[in-house]
């Protein structure tokens, strides 16, 4: 069952902050994060695995409630390299497919 | 290091005709993958690989058909292509081990783009 990711779409002006969520309705084991460009391969950007850790990359980070099963991306006064649409990636177990999310479309302004 | 590599880039095709597309990485990861993503419904999985010679269903692998017969290579069929297979085709490949935490990040290539007419 694929993750639920909300807003589906975000506009920013630089240096703005925004928050995605991904919510799953199954145990996880895992959430990875990961950043596609217009027209590019998506990029990994962190992975969040079972017991709540945060993790950042550059000004983006992002947290992990077990209890609720829901990870959530920060990003931090942002740039314009933000832009691009943000996926989550659940997995049950420790080395099990991802399941992703329909995505989360950034757009970051001047 | 060319890390993953799709061929085709791009293909048009009418209904009912086949192709192959191929998935080739050089990192020497068990797992391999192949997503398809269409518009608002972010990645599926359409069918997967955990090591030469095997292979497992994902989530939309009706109409497809895949095979692994090198470690390296991950092939994707459409026996009778049809308009609803038109999608940008994701290859992807993982490391699992003992060193990593099952932490299982997968390595995109850079996209198939099918359009079946």
């Amino acid at each position: 069952q694929q993750p639920v990711q909300s807003p589906q779409a975000v506009i920013l002006r630089e240096g703005e902050d925004a928050v995605i969520n991904c919510s799953s309705s199954k145990a996880l084991y895992s959430v990875h994060w990961y950043r596609q460009k217009h027209g590019e391969a998506p990029v990994f950007l962190m992975i969040l695995l079972k017991g709540g850790e945060q993790k950042g990359h550059e000004k983006i980070s992002a947290s992990f409630n077990e209890k609720k099963q829901q990870s959530s991306l920060y990003l931090t006064a942002s740039q314009l390299s933000y832009s691009g649409t943000y996926f989550c990636g659940t997995a049950k177990a420790a080395g099990n497919k991802l399941t992703f999310g329909g995505g989360t479309r950034v757009l970051v302004k001047p | 290091n060319a890390g993953v590599t799709q061929t085709p880039k791009f293909r048009v095709l009418k209904t009912g005709q086949s192709m192959t597309l191929l998935c080739a990485q050089d990192m020497n990861h068990e797992y391999m993958y192949w997503y398809r993503q269409d518009p608002g419904m972010g990645l599926r999985l359409i069918h997967y690989s955990v090591g030469e010679g095997t292979t497992a269903k994902g989530e939309v692998p009706d109409g497809y058909n895949v095979s692994r017969l090198k470690k390296q290579n991950f092939l994707l069929g459409l026996e009778s292509a049809a308009p609803s297979q038109t999608s940008v085709y994701f290859c992807a490949s993982s490391y699992f081990g003992a060193g990593n935490s099952g932490a299982n990040v997968l390595t995109f290539g850079a996209g198939s783009r099918l359009t079946v007419l």
